[in-house]
């Protein structure tokens, strides 16, 4: 399974955009990029998945450069709530298949 | 709302206790579920993987004879400590994915605290 490397923590400010990276380079061509949420005694909570390119939900983007090798997850505008430790994960994403976690990144959002 | 359910939420045993936790998933069938374990400002570390009808799978590591798991039918999977100890207090999260791919949902955890 790959491998993937975030940076431990990150701060922001109410209202702005934050953007992690996640490097993920012994990717495999069947896998997926899914990014969780996690908060304090919670279990995790799926975000976005992608493949390849541009994804965007509700609540968040996800941009894939072509090589697949690494990938952002974009939070505009985030608040308070959003404090909460994120997590890249590389997998088939079938079922079946589990995913193996990193060490996620840590975001603290002040106001 | 909730695709995946666990019971209890929070559990506190004396050492040398049995404790079980249940992991349900709601509206689909679960063919396969993955049990985790959380230490405090740890990541989710992968202890197995529950299969309906047949033997769990067990990472590296994990003592199957401890954490007894059993998938007896689509919904449910059940986790045991057994003989609990102080180093078994964690946090334990099950997961599942809903439909043939894509989206692993996961349970809101179990805190277990040994005492």
């Amino acid at each position: 399974l790959a491998k993937t490397t975030q940076p431990i923590s990150m701060d922001s400010y109410e209202g702005q955009e934050v953007n992690i990276t996640c490097s993920h380079n012994n990717i495999a061509t069947n896998d997926y990029i899914t990014w969780y949420q996690q908060f304090p005694s919670q279990g995790p909570r799926f975000i976005i998945q992608g493949y390849k390119t541009k994804v965007t939900n509700e609540v968040a983007s996800l941009f894939i450069p072509a090589d697949r090798k690494s990938s952002t997850l974009s939070l505009p505008r985030v608040s308070l709530s959003d404090t909460a430790v994120y997590y890249c994960l590389v997998g088939e994403g079938q079922a079946g298949t589990a995913l193996i976690f990193g060490k996620g990144t840590t975001l603290s959002v002040s106001s | 709302g909730a695709v995946v359910s666990q019971h209890p939420s929070r559990v506190i045993c004396k050492s040398g206790t049995s404790v079980k936790i249940e992991c349900r998933s709601l509206d689909f069938q679960a063919t396969t579920m993955f049990w985790y374990r959380q230490f405090p400002k740890q990541s989710l570390m992968l202890m197995a993987t529950s299969n309906e009808g047949s033997k769990a799978t067990y990472e590296q590591g994990v003592e199957k004879d401890k954490f007894l798991i059993n998938h007896a039918s689509l919904t449910l999977s059940t986790l045991t400590v057994t003989s609990a100890h102080p180093e078994d207090s964690s946090f334990y999260i099950c997961s599942a994915h809903r439909g043939g791919s894509g989206e692993l949902f996961f349970g809101e955890g179990s805190r277990l605290t040994v005492l």
